[in-house]
């Protein structure tokens, strides 16, 4: 079976600091695409970056990058110069061919003033 | 405009009632999802559907039913409610394969808080 582990429950990070957040997964499929999403209390669901299988270059957007590890089935994710708008859930995703996601249970990231 | 509504955003029902949750989408697409979130347990798929006549069981169908109206609309119903499916709602939209550079990425609206009680 396919499935998506994130560890940390909750993690707080103080505003300007970096902070990583993991996420590991299990599958025997070689192509597949790695997620990670944000959930403000909003609760409106926000991708933030993601990551094709294929790609040995790990993804960035602006603050947010990835450390995807093929080998170890590891796709965590770092946010540098966190900010209070940062606060929110974060939940690592998998998707393979048959087009359905699989999620993790979620981090809840704190961020302090 | 929102690409994906859902309409309504919260609900507070009995057990035992019947309940319809709808999606609609301007996107397009031809994949459209529902998913229930608990605390604890991330978001988990109860029903997908890749076009008006291909629906598809997801992981946690049982209580559930969908129906795809159109391409746009998407209903989720639970027939005889109880409290155990008290989550917040989620549907989402995806793109048929090779339709765009990012065709695997899920659209979400914004959430249905149901309350069961």
């Amino acid at each position: 079976a396919q499935t998506v582990t994130q560890s940390q429950p909750e993690m707080s990070v103080q505003e300007a600091e970096t902070v990583t957040l993991s996420c590991t997964y299990d599958t025997s499929e070689s192509d597949y695409y790695l997620f990670w999403y944000k959930q403000p209390p909003s609760r409106q669901m926000i991708l933030v970056i993601r990551q094709e299988a294929y790609k040995q270059q790990n993804a960035t957007e602006n603050r947010f990058s990835v450390n995807f590890q093929k080998a170890a089935k590891s796709f965590s994710l770092k946010i540098s110069d966190s900010q209070l708008g940062d606060a929110a859930m974060y939940f690592c995703a998998f998707q393979t061919g048959t087009y359905k996601y699989i999620f993790g249970t979620g981090t809840r990231l704190k961020v302090l003033a | 405009d929102a690409d994906v509504t859902q309409t309504p955003r919260n609900r507070i029902t009995k057990t035992g009632k019947r309940i319809m949750l709808e999606c609609s989408q301007t996107k397009g697409h031809d994949r459209m999802y529902w998913y229930r979130q608990d605390p604890g347990l991330g978001l988990r798929l109860i029903y997908y559907s890749f076009d008006v006549k291909d629906i598809n069981k997801g992981e946690i169908s049982d209580g559930y039913s969908v129906s795809r109206q159109a391409q746009a609309k998407f209903s989720l119903s639970l027939e005889s409610a109880i409290p155990n499916q008290t989550a917040l709602y989620f549907c989402a939209t995806s793109d048929q394969p090779g339709q765009g550079l990012h065709y695997n990425e899920q659209f979400f609206g914004p959430g249905t808080r149901l309350t069961v009680l």
